[in-house]
């Protein structure tokens, strides 16, 4: 049971370039998120889907599209990198679907990305 | 718009000592309030959380306390040790039709032995 898996652990990008952030659980569970990480202000939420097949936006979405390709995976894309994406990007799940935002969310060991 | 304010930013104490790390949220609706730590290097893991029908929750060495009224909640750490020595971060998390959580910025604990 590997729980949240992501893929790369590390990317340069230039800026301009594009690149699918892979994310997948084993936990059966129904709702992934997307987050970044920037020093000094904690995590904001990306995108989230709350069930397989629907996805929907969070705080900071722009430059971002995301896709819930089945119930064990949710890739984040950008389309073309800027600078102000560098950060550190982590993937999370929970079990519910409708307690979403009201339980403990299981994070994975995060991308990080620098764009150059 | 909706935010969550932590304090302090960096915290240092003594091994044995307490730590208090403080929160407060704008959303009056919040309802769910986890606390995670997040060791240097590794993801952020879940070690306590409370919703708002109760205003403290104990689990060995951590507590968190809730007022609803003054919107702030806080998390107490007792007889610190270096294994403690982490960044933690507060969040508030709301649902209303969709979702919503919102997370602090986080605070530095250094647990000196």
């Amino acid at each position: 049971n590997a729980g949240v898996t992501q893929t790369p652990k590390f990317q340069v990008l230039k800026t301009g370039q594009s690149m699918t952030l892979q994310c997948a659980q084993d936990m059966n569970h129904n709702s992934m998120y997307w987050y970044r990480q920037d020093p000094g202000m904690g995590l904001r939420l990306i995108y989230y889907s709350a069930s397989e097949g629907t996805t929907d936006k969070g705080e900071v979405p722009n430059g971002y599209n995301v896709s819930r390709l089945n119930k064990r995976e949710f890739s984040l894309r950008l389309e073309s990198a800027a600078p102000s994406q560098t950060s550190v990007y982590f993937c999370a799940s929970t079990k519910g679907q409708a307690t979403i935002g009201q339980e403990t969310q299981y994070f994975g060991p995060g991308t990080r990305l620098l764009v150059l | 718009g909706e935010n969550v304010e932590q304090h302090p930013s960096t915290l240092s104490v003594q091994e044995g000592d307490s730590a208090v790390i403080k929160c407060t949220y704008s959303d009056s609706a919040s309802n769910y309030f986890p606390w995670y730590k997040q060791e240097l290097g590794k993801r952020p893991q879940l070690i306590i959380d409370i919703r708002s029908n109760v205003g403290e929750k104990k689990d060995q060495r951590i507590a968190v306390t809730l007022n609803k009224t003054a919107k702030h909640f806080s998390l107490h750490i007792t007889e610190t040790q270096p294994e403690d020595s982490a960044v933690y971060f507060c969040a508030a998390s709301i649902r209303t039709g969709g979702f919503k959580t919102i997370f602090g910025a986080g605070t530095r604990l250094f647990v000196k032995a």
